[in-house]
């Protein structure tokens, strides 16, 4: 199957200073990426859906600017989290469907956590 | 707004014991519907899905998923477990053209014991 490469893993960051999460298709072009985030023991919630070549739309509740998301080129999508703080703390997984067939099969990559201390 | 419940958070199962998995999902539409499996370690993977058609599909790894559409469920079944299905189970769904946009429910921890 399709490949989508998420790195970097784990990162531990101090409060107050910004990570940037890289999600990667490698074998397959994705003009949409979706961004997740997890708590513990409970569910992937959408946080945004990441467009090539234009702006990023976001769910509800999720801000803007403290979450930047950048999506250059067809098979890279980056996820910024800006002057973190401790409840930043999560699960982050990206997602992506092959171009042109977005109602058949997400890939996902292995999923950052974070930890902001 | 679209919602998932699994009922079951954890599961334990002998090898060869039969498996259930509950999914209802909450949405005033057409839905379709997946379920993805993370085994330890490993990215989520896609089990099965389901669009549209016959109500009953089949997945990989033996996996197979009831569409009950009067019960807005979407229950996810295997005859016989393996030790090597111990993993983290989700029911997920997202709009027609939805692009896989998804909404996922909270997942269902299966152990399976020898």
């Amino acid at each position: 199957g399709a490949v989508v490469s998420q790195h970097p893993s784990r990162v531990i960051c101090k409060s107050g200073t910004s990570v940037k999460i890289e999600c990667r298709s490698l074998d397959f072009q994705a003009t949409t990426m979706f961004w997740y985030r997890q708590f513990p023991k409970q569910s992937l919630m959408l946080m945004a859906t990441s467009n090539e070549g234009s702006k990023a739309t976001y769910e509800q509740g999720v801000e803007k600017d403290k979450f930047l998301i950048n999506h250059a080129s067809l098979t890279l999508s980056t996820l910024t989290v800006t002057s973190a703080h401790p409840e930043d703390s999560s699960f982050y997984i990206c997602s992506a469907p092959r171009t042109g067939q977005l109602d058949t099969e997400a890939f996902f990559g292995q999923g950052t956590r974070l930890t902001v201390v | 707004a679209q919602s998932v419940s699994q009922h079951n958070h954890h599961v334990i199962l002998s090898e060869a014991a039969s498996l259930e998995l509950g999914c209802n999902y909450s949405y005033g539409g057409t839905v379709n519907l997946f379920w993805y499996v993370q085994y330890p370690g490993q990215h989520l993977q896609l089990l099965l899905k389901y669009f549209s058609g016959d109500p009953l599909v089949k997945g990989i790894k033996g996996f197979e998923a009831e569409f009950i559409k009067s019960k807005f469920s979407f229950n996810l079944r295997k005859p016989s477990v393996q030790w090597s299905d111990t993993a983290e189970y989700f029911c997920a769904v997202s709009p027609p053209g939805g692009g896989n946009k998804l909404t996922f429910g909270t997942g269902t921890q299966l152990k399976v014991e020898l």
